[in-house]
């Protein structure tokens, strides 16, 4: 499968705990985002990089989440002490440089019980 | 930064009837366009999209137009399959980093 690939697809986590998702790109694509999407919502963006450098982050990325892509091809979102409120799904997506066609992951579904 | 606005949120149209879903957006610096199909459980998927020096654009029975002035875009699908069911989200976004700013959603239902 070439495109876009994130795991888990499912995570189970008690309120406090840390959580880790990770997000494989097509393997060409120099940016990577990842949005958040609730339910009945479009996906709200998070934060891209290029290539290894993460140039911009939303409001809606508090202290307590933190993303990284340290060679510049897969990248890692972590929520620390996770709350109700963080459940959602987690989508990434990748692309070329410019305006050109984002594809999307299947997501990670996180439900904070 | 970028606003959305999409409409309806749900629409519901018989077998072979067509569908018109509507979007407008605020930032005059946006420039391209996609539209997204969201199928239960599934990703978004790419159906089309249209870039600001193009009016029109139409790939078999879907369509979307965009009026630059008006700053709205509309996707338009003819001849609708009960496989068109799903969510249509509608997106934005400029040369600055090209993150999409999304609408929130029409649910689609083709009734056969």
């Amino acid at each position: 499968d070439t495109g876009v690939s994130q795991n888990p697809r499912h995570k189970i986590t008690k309120r406090g705990q840390n959580v880790t998702f990770r997000c494989d790109p097509i393997s060409e694509h120099n940016r990577l985002y990842w949005y958040r999407q609730t339910l009945g919502q479009g996906p709200e963006f998070l934060t891209y990089f290029q290539n290894e450098a993460q140039l911009e982050k939303s409001r809606l990325l508090s202290d307590r989440f933190s993303a990284e892509r340290p060679k510049g091809s897969f990248s890692t979102l972590e929520i620390q002490r996770t709350e109700q409120g963080d459940s959602a799904m987690y989508l990434c997506a990748s692309r070329r440089q410019g305006n050109t066609e984002a594809f999307f992951g299947q997501g990670t579904r996180l439900t904070v019980v | 930064g970028e606003n959305v606005e999409q409409h309806p949120s749900t629409l519901s149209v018989q077998e072979g009837d067509s569908a018109v879903i509507k979007c407008t957006y605020s930032d005059s610096a946006s420039n391209y366009f996609p539209w997204y199909k969201q199928e239960l459980g599934k990703r978004p998927q790419l159906i089309i999209d249209i870039r600001s020096n193009v009016g029109e654009k139409k790939d078999q029975r879907i369509a979307v137009t965009l009026n630059k002035t008006a700053k709205h875009f509309s996707l338009h699908i003819t001849e609708t399959q009960p496989e068109d069911s799903a969510v249509y989200f509608c997106a934005a976004s400029t040369d600055a980093g090209n993150m999409l700013t999304f609408g929130g959603g029409t649910r689609l239902m083709v009734k056969p």
